[in-house]
């Protein structure tokens, strides 16, 4: 069964510094999108995607934060600046189609910002 | 806007006792409603789900029916076992929204041998 795929499974970085956490979403799939996860805390919706651009944001995804989908088959999201404030595990989902609802979630991306 | 209000865990039970998760909603036209289980250091995985009203999604023993007239989705499993043992999170996808979906605050079941 196709799967949605992130890496790097988990990554440590030093407050300010950039991160790129990638996906793979499934391959005929057309919506995307970004949800974190703190610590200990409920599943927030961060961004979502589709046909080349943002088609909703919360008020978490500010600017230092963004989305990219740079070859047709990767989705990227990128903090330009890591607060420690952003060490979350964060997941990525994608949708076939919006009649379908139910997304497929990623296995996430566990950040540690130090 | 969209929410779920689960019930406040955590929830600790005896092996083979009947569980249930309080779920309940809120939106606006007819979305579609999920249960997710995430074990320790896991991610998400889907349970079930029900996309209209009176549908039981059910899966691995554990059930639950939308029910429209009171917005609720509770999540009920006759006899539990240890591996159970996990964060059971609510939710529901609306119909507008870009089929962003909208979690409830989690649930953590504890199962004692």
């Amino acid at each position: 069964e196709p799967e949605v795929t992130q890496t790097p499974s988990h990554q440590v970085t030093q407050m300010g510094q950039e991160v790129i956490l990638r996906c793979v979403p499934i391959s005929n799939h057309l919506y995307f999108y970004w949800y974190r996860q703190i610590l200990g805390q409920k599943v927030e919706f961060l961004v979502s995607f589709y046909n080349n651009e943002i088609s909703e944001k919360s008020e978490i995804f500010d600017d230092q934060f963004s989305v990219e989908r740079p070859d047709g088959s990767n989705f990227t999201l990128k903090i330009r600046s890591t607060k420690l404030e952003d060490s979350a595990m964060y997941f990525c989902a994608s949708l076939p189609d919006r009649g379908g609802r139910t997304q497929y979630f990623g296995p996430g991306t566990r950040l540690l910002v130090l | 806007g969209n929410s779920v209000t689960q019930m406040e865990g955590p929830v600790t039970l005896s092996e083979e006792a009947f569980l249930t998760i309080n779920c309940t909603y809120t939106a606006t036209g007819y979305p579609s409603l999920f249960w997710y289980v995430q074990y320790p250091g896991e991610g998400l995985q889907l349970l079930l789900k029900a996309t209209k009203a009176d549908d039981k999604g059910s899966n691995k023993g554990f059930e639950a029916t939308y029910r429209k007239e009171t917005t609720s989705f509770h999540l009920e499993k006759g006899s539990v076992q240890v591996s159970d043992s996990a964060v059971y999170f609510c939710a529901l996808s609306g119909e507008t929204n870009a089929g962003k979906s909208t979690f409830g605050d989690g649930t953590t079941l504890t199962v004692k041998p």
